[in-house]
């Protein structure tokens, strides 16, 4: 496989499950990414990753919580999730994580919180 | 704060020339891109900017004016595949941090 690939692809939940979701990028890339697409609203970026170290965190709730074992794999584990949450999660991954560097994106996570 | 704008939505015909514009206000400047998602789809992508003037890639340019906190995307030869949302992008920090502007919906017609 290549690129950015993310599973699973439609998720649907409750308020009280644990669920995580996963990011694989097959680019040789050293740095990751998660955002949040919703509806009428930009790309919001929720964390950064660069050489497996977090090195931002847009003060996103703590029922978000990222975990990147090595470079090529990503995961966003989710627990007590509010129907708020529900949208679009976007893994990404580029080269270095230097800003001339463009990010390569997965299909996305679709997530629906009941 | 962060502020891009972009228009929601334009409407061009097959063959047309369309411009997109995007304007920001950012704290820090590292670079702006164009990102092309079509419904449904990861965000792919097109331009790169982070010196003043245009930067040609096909049928598709990206211009960056710097002191105006202004870019556009020009689009050349539209097809009907064009049809998709386009995002503009700063880099505001050292890594690739990127605020998003809300995208621009172009729906090209026959």
């Amino acid at each position: 496989e290549t690129g950015v690939t993310q599973t699973p692809r439609h998720l649907v939940m409750g308020m009280t499950n644990k669920k995580s979701l996963k990011c694989e990028q097959h680019l040789g890339h050293n740095a990751m990414y998660w955002y949040k697409q919703s509806a009428k609203k930009p790309l919001e970026l929720m964390f950064v990753y660069s050489l497996e170290e977090r090195v931002e965190n847009n003060s996103v709730p703590s029922r978000f919580s990222p975990e990147c074992p090595n470079s090529s794999h990503l995961f966003l584990h989710l627990h007590t999730l509010q129907p708020e949450d529900s949208a679009l999660y976007l893994c990404a991954s580029s080269q270095d994580g230097t800003s001339g560097r463009a990010s390569y994106f997965g299909p996305g996570t679709r997530l629906t919180v009941l | 704060g962060q502020n891009i704008d972009q228009p929601t939505e334009m409407t061009a015909t097959e063959g047309a020339i369309v411009q997109i514009n995007c304007t920001y206000q950012t704290s820090g400047f590292n670079g702006l891109f164009w990102y092309q998602q079509h419904a449904g789809e990861a965000p792919t992508f097109l331009s790169y900017n982070v010196l003043d003037g245009l930067e040609e890639k096909g049928r598709f340019s990206s211009f960056l004016s710097r002191s105006k906190g202004y870019s556009y995307l020009l689009l050349k030869e539209l097809q009907m595949k064009d049809s998709a949302s386009y995002l503009c992008a700063v880099n505001t920090g050292t890594a690739s941090k990127l605020t998003f502007g809300t995208g621009t919906r172009l729906q090209v017609t026959l």
